[in-house]
């Protein structure tokens, strides 16, 4: 059985850019999560998604970030413009019913 | 405020020194702590998953045991492959819906 499936896997873009990155959760997996992870330490939620609705968006800086899931299957993360700051790893995740969440490989972003 | 901490944030151990990781948290209403094994420029790898104080999981040379405050992850002869950062999460109710909340990790280097 597959994976989550994370693209792209690095980009590097400069500051003010825009930038997207590409979520395939597990088949069957209704809900979804956009995590951010700094170099040292844990994920942090930036949004959380039960079927297509967003559930939980507390910690996503919605002045610059964006994301959807469009059909609950699918998702997609935008940052515009980007931000020296926002160097970091995202990582997607999926479970079924909020059970455990299983991770992609993550996108590490650059930004300078 | 749901609070995760690990300790040591990293720890060196010679192949065949066997010892424990704590990660202890404070939370209300815990619904489940997991454990995840991270490799350098991967994605969080889950490992176990424990519900009520005195449960324990085992897989190899991992076992993994939960108190009302904490959880331990003991690491039995330990080798060089069980070189990564280990990852504490739990999962609580907050505000009507689940959320998980990640500690910062513990780095674990095995010596040949």
């Amino acid at each position: 059985e597959a994976g989550v499936v994370q693209s792209p896997r690095y980009k590097i873009i400069e500051k003010k850019q825009p930038v997207a990155f590409w979520c395939n959760p597990i088949s069957g997996h209704n809900t979804l999560y956009w995590y951010l992870q700094n170099l040292g330490q844990g994920p942090e939620l930036l949004i959380r998604y039960e079927n297509e609705e967003a559930v939980d968006d507390s910690q996503l800086p919605k002045d610059r970030f964006s994301a959807e899931r469009l059909k609950g299957v699918d998702s997609t993360l935008k940052i515009q413009p980007a931000e020296l700051g926002d160097s970091a790893v995202y990582l997607c995740a999926s479970s079924f019913g909020g059970a455990v969440a299983f991770f992609g490989q993550g996108t590490r972003l650059t930004v300078v | 405020e749901d609070q995760v901490t690990q300790s040591p944030e990293a720890l060196r151990l010679q192949e065949g020194e066997s010892s424990s990781l704590n990660c202890s948290y404070t939370v209300s209403g815990l619904r489940g702590l997991f454990w995840y094994r991270q490799d350098p420029g991967k994605g969080p790898e889950f490992l176990f998953t424990l519900y009520s104080a005195g449960e324990e999981k085992e897989k190899e040379r991992l076992k993994a045991t939960l108190t009302k405050k904490e959880s331990f992850l003991h690491i039995t002869a330990p080798k060089p492959e069980d070189s990564a950062t280990y990852l504490c999460a739990v999962q609580a109710f907050a505000g009507g819906y689940q959320k998980v909340t990640f500690g910062t990790g513990t780095k674990l280097q095995v010596i040949p």
